[in-house]
């Protein structure tokens, strides 16, 4: 069945330094990934779309790689700050309007003063 | 103004009970949604509507049944309320496709006793 992975279950960073968070996926071939925040108490919030033919995408202090081949995209947040602390999902989906869209069980990110 | 609400926020009910929560956008998208996000976090879809019509239907009991009056609104009614159903229920739209930016609302918790 389609299974999706993200790194253990909290990840603790410095302020300043880069959060790398890691999504796997398996039996699946997604269109696109997607990646989004989540605040205690509130739905998720959007951060950033990639498809499978692009390889990088940025977005201000975020980025994003998806490797079809290893089946895995990284999300980095560079020069992190504590405002930065959250639980992040990352999502895979189909394009048809039929395909669902699977969500892995987030990361929960602390950037430390 | 809220793009994505859900009312109520807060539902505490017994088990056998019927219920329901509404779901309104404005931001005159054309899909909606209801997700499921259980105590691990794990967000899942259970419907998805494209003006008005059913399209992602997952294995959700059939005491969970979907209504779409207009393509501005999603409700969600629950018959014969089980422990098992208490959780973070999400709304959500999107323009038109699941790989389109997809914006939540707040979520609705759900707690039966």
């Amino acid at each position: 069945s389609q299974k999706i992975e993200q790194n253990s279950e909290a990840l603790n960073i410095q302020e300043g330094k880069t959060a790398t968070l890691t999504c796997n996926y398996t039996n699946y071939s997604p269109a696109y990934l997607q990646w989004y925040r989540q605040d205690p108490g509130r739905g998720p919030v959007f951060l950033l779309l990639i498809r499978e033919n692009e390889k990088e995408k940025r977005k201000e202090r975020l980025k994003v790689t998806f490797d079809t081949t290893l089946k895995q995209s990284l999300f980095h947040i560079t020069a992190s700050q504590p405002a930065d602390s959250a639980t992040y999902l990352c999502a895979l989906g189909g394009y048809s309007s039929a395909s669902k869209i699977i969500f892995g069980s987030g990361t929960r990110l602390s950037i430390r003063p | 103004d809220t793009a994505v609400s859900q009312t109520p926020k807060y539902l505490v009910t017994q088990m056998g009970n019927d219920k329901s929560i509404k779901c309104e956008q404005n931001l005159g998208h054309d899909t909606m949604y209801w997700y499921k996000q259980d105590s691990k976090k794990f967000l899942k879809i259970m419907f998805s509507y494209n003006n008005k019509e059913l399209i992602i239907n997952e294995t959700v009991p059939n005491r969970f049944s979907p209504k779409s009056p207009d393509k501005a609104h999603l409700n969600l009614h629950i018959n014969s309320l089980e422990l098992g159903d208490s959780a973070v229920y999400f709304c959500a739209s999107s323009l038109g496709l699941p790989s389109d930016e997809q914006f939540f609302g707040p979520g609705t918790r759900l707690t039966v006793l």
